[in-house]
């Protein structure tokens, strides 16, 4: 499939555990975008790529989080000393320009339960 | 970043035309409204975007009120399978999507 694909689709630590989560985006996307989903609330943004660049951070809540995308495509979002309230769904989304216009196109997330 | 209001639930029958409003109004001149819908489990999916002008794809059609403060989305047939949370997203140049807490379409065989 030619989609945003997400890794892995669910996963469980224990507080204070550092985990990674994987997005890949449609081939050929400029931008990507992270966002954390709450249990029966909206998406909300985390941060923002242009290729390579992180433009926008604003959006991590903390310095435990933190995302990189080192050679434009594949970027990963890592949580450091997980806490309760991190639980939540992780959504990546790429678009094909420079975050200008084109639609996002959004994988299914990672659900990350923290115990 | 422009704030945006939708009606928390809505019901539709199967068949009819399901019309979601989204109040807008501190929408800013460069801001494009997009609209996408989250199946339970799923990510969100792009439904249809406009700035001004009223736009119409093969999913649904968007009406944009000439001051731009609110819009509608319609879905001309409604399916059991257009039951979703819709969200209105203004989104400006950063393409970054503000997302609130959109509104659940049941639609009722």
């Amino acid at each position: 499939g030619a989609g945003v694909s997400q890794s892995p689709r669910y996963k469980v630590a224990k507080r204070g555990q550092d985990v990674a989560l994987r997005c890949d985006p449609i081939s050929g996307h400029v931008s990507l975008f992270w966002y954390q989903q709450a249990l029966g609330q909206g998406p909300e943004f985390l941060t923002y790529f242009q290729n390579e660049a992180q433009l926008d951070k604003s959006g991590l809540p903390s310095d435990r989080f933190f995302a990189e995308r080192p050679e434009g495509s594949v970027s990963t979002l890592k949580i450091q000393r997980t806490q309760q309230e991190d639980s939540a769904v992780y959504l990546c989304a790429s678009s094909g320009f420079e975050g200008l216009r084109q639609p996002q196109h959004f994988g299914d997330g990672t659900r990350l339960s923290i115990l | 970043d422009a704030k945006t209001t939708q009606p928390p639930s809505m019901d539709c029958a199967e068949g009819r035309a399901a019309n979601l409003p989204c109040n807008h109004s501190t929408i800013s001149g460069n801001e494009y409204v997009y609209w996408y819908r989250q199946i339970h489990s799923q990510g969100p999916q792009y439904i249809i975007h406009g700035l001004k002008n009223n736009e119409t794809n093969e999913m649904a059609s968007l009406i944009i009120t000439e001051d731009r403060k609110s819009s509608t989305l319609i879905l001309p047939h409604a399916t059991l399978r257009d039951t979703a949370v819709y969200y209105c997203n203004p989104s400006g140049n950063t393409g970054k999507l503000i997302f609130g807490q959109g509104t659940t379409l049941q639609v009722k065989p």
